[in-house]
């Protein structure tokens, strides 16, 4: 149980285009999502809380315009990096924690390897 | 803002071994403290968690020990084993947001 994947789990893009990514929890509802990024070697950064039906919130320095979230249910949350850059390169993980489980418990997906040319 | 502190950034132990790993917290009235585990390319797995109204929790070859007076907690790997390889990550609740603030990592090389 307790299942979330991700898609795409790699895409390549060129510089200024927009890329989606879908996180979904496979085998349970979910209160919350939760997007993070990732650097090689580095720990998990936060970058937003979103909850079905309502505004994201975005951690302190992360924008808005530039990481699009949209929560449409309580299975499904979307990510669209908007005009991608280079420096947008990283590896996006989301998590999810259920609606009948314990708070605060998290369940993350595959993560998905944005490279932008 | 919550911080957790996690120690050692790296450490290698042999196939067999007890492989150890420490992180402090902030103050917190919340009571869930994770460890998650990582493979290379792979997104986090929840391992083990502990609620502060004991003081070890055991699962498997996973031990997490607390202490809350010290605002410490710790994952023991026992019979650590090659396969055990791999980035691990504790966690603290932020608030009551539901979010979690990780440490920096521990990468663990079992040598066999």
């Amino acid at each position: 149980g307790a299942v979330v994947s991700q898609h795409p789990s790699r895409v390549i893009c060129k510089s200024g285009t927009s890329v989606k990514i879908e996180c979904r929890s496979l085998d349970f509802q979910a209160t919350t999502m939760f997007w993070y990024r990732q650097f090689p070697k580095q720990s998990l950064m936060l970058m937003a809380t979103s909850n079905e039906g309502s505004k994201a919130t975005y951690e302190q320095g992360v924008e808005k315009d530039k990481f699009l979230i949209n929560h449409a249910s309580l299975t499904l949350s979307t990510l669209t990096v908007t005009s991608a850059h280079p420096e947008d390169s990283s590896f996006y993980i989301c998590s999810a924690t259920p609606l009948a489980g314990v708070w605060n418990e998290q369940f993350f997906g595959p993560g998905t390897r944005l490279t932008v040319l | 803002q919550q911080q957790v502190k996690q120690s050692p950034q790296s450490l290698i132990v042999q196939k067999g071994g007890i492989s150890i790993i420490n992180c402090a917290y902030e103050n917190t009235a919340f009571d869930y403290f994770p460890w998650y585990q990582q493979f290379p390319g792979k997104g986090p797995a929840l391992l083990i968690a502990i609620r502060p109204d004991v003081s070890e929790k055991k699962e498997g070859r996973f031990t997490i020990s607390f202490n809350k007076s010290a605002k410490q907690f710790s994952l023991h790997i026992m019979d650590s084993q090659p396969g055990d390889s791999a980035t691990y990550f504790c966690a603290a609740p932020s608030g009551n947001t539901g979010k979690l603030i990780f440490g920096q990592g521990t990468t663990l090389q079992v040598k066999p």
